[in-house]
């Protein structure tokens, strides 16, 4: 009975593909995000969608493109992999009010 | 602009002991939400608590407990009787009513010491 879930849990890849990430919760919630948690433990949001619409869309590359097809699901597509762009990344749901409820990451490693 | 501040980088605490983590924030607001939040090795990121600004009683949970003192901006975190489960980095996190968007300090890594 996850909350969040988003898989795969690891990703490892060569510079200039594309991958995607994707995510489910099952809470409920109306609002997911992404955030991007880098090599120091800094958490920065990238994106967030509400009730499938687009309403946080942070300083990202367009190299990184969400989509949301229902409000229950929340996938990142990353086009032409950078070494930068090795971190964790970690979906999250939420209600209005309420805290973030996060999946358990994706970490994703560029070679 | 919103900030979020854990000024202590890594804190130690010996089993059974108790251990304090501070974090200040800059806000505007007088209505907010609060939050901590623990990233073991796992690399979960479990809440921990949650406060409400408006509530001037300090939340708990069990072991867990804050210190909030609006006027001064600060949202401190006691870990009591220390485990050696409490080892993880510890993240604070403020959110406006109204926006999407959490907040996330840098972070405090604590080490619990058998």
């Amino acid at each position: 009975d996850t909350a969040v879930s988003q898989t795969p849990k690891y990703l490892v890849t060569q510079m200039g593909n594309d991958k995607s990430i994707k995510c489910e919760q099952n809470l409920g919630h109306d609002t997911m995000y992404w955030y991007k948690q880098d090599s120091k433990k800094f958490l920065k949001i990238m994106f967030s969608y509400n009730n499938k619409e687009l309403i946080i869309n942070e300083t990202v590359p367009n190299r990184f493109s969400p989509k949301s097809p229902d409000k229950a699901h929340l996938n990142l597509h990353i086009n032409s992999l950078e070494l930068g762009d090795s971190a964790v990344y970690f979906c999250a749901s939420s209600q209005v009010g309420e805290a973030l409820h996060f999946g358990n990451g994706t970490r994703l490693t560029v070679t | 602009a919103q900030t979020v501040t854990q000024s202590q980088p890594e804190m130690s605490v010996q089993e059974a002991e108790t251990v304090t983590l501070s974090c200040t924030y800059d806000t505007s607001e007088s209505d907010y939400y609060l939050f901590w939040y623990k990233q073991p090795p796992s690399r979960q990121m479990i809440l921990v608590i949650r406060q409400e600004a408006y509530k001037q009683q300090n939340a708990t949970e069990n072991r867990f407990s804050v210190n909030f003192q609006k006027a001064a901006k600060s949202f401190s975190l006691k870990i009591s009787d220390s485990q050696l489960g409490d080892a993880a980095m510890y993240f604070c996190a403020y959110r406006r009513p109204g926006t999407y968007k959490y907040i996330f300090g840098t972070g405090t890594r604590l080490k619990v010491l058998a």
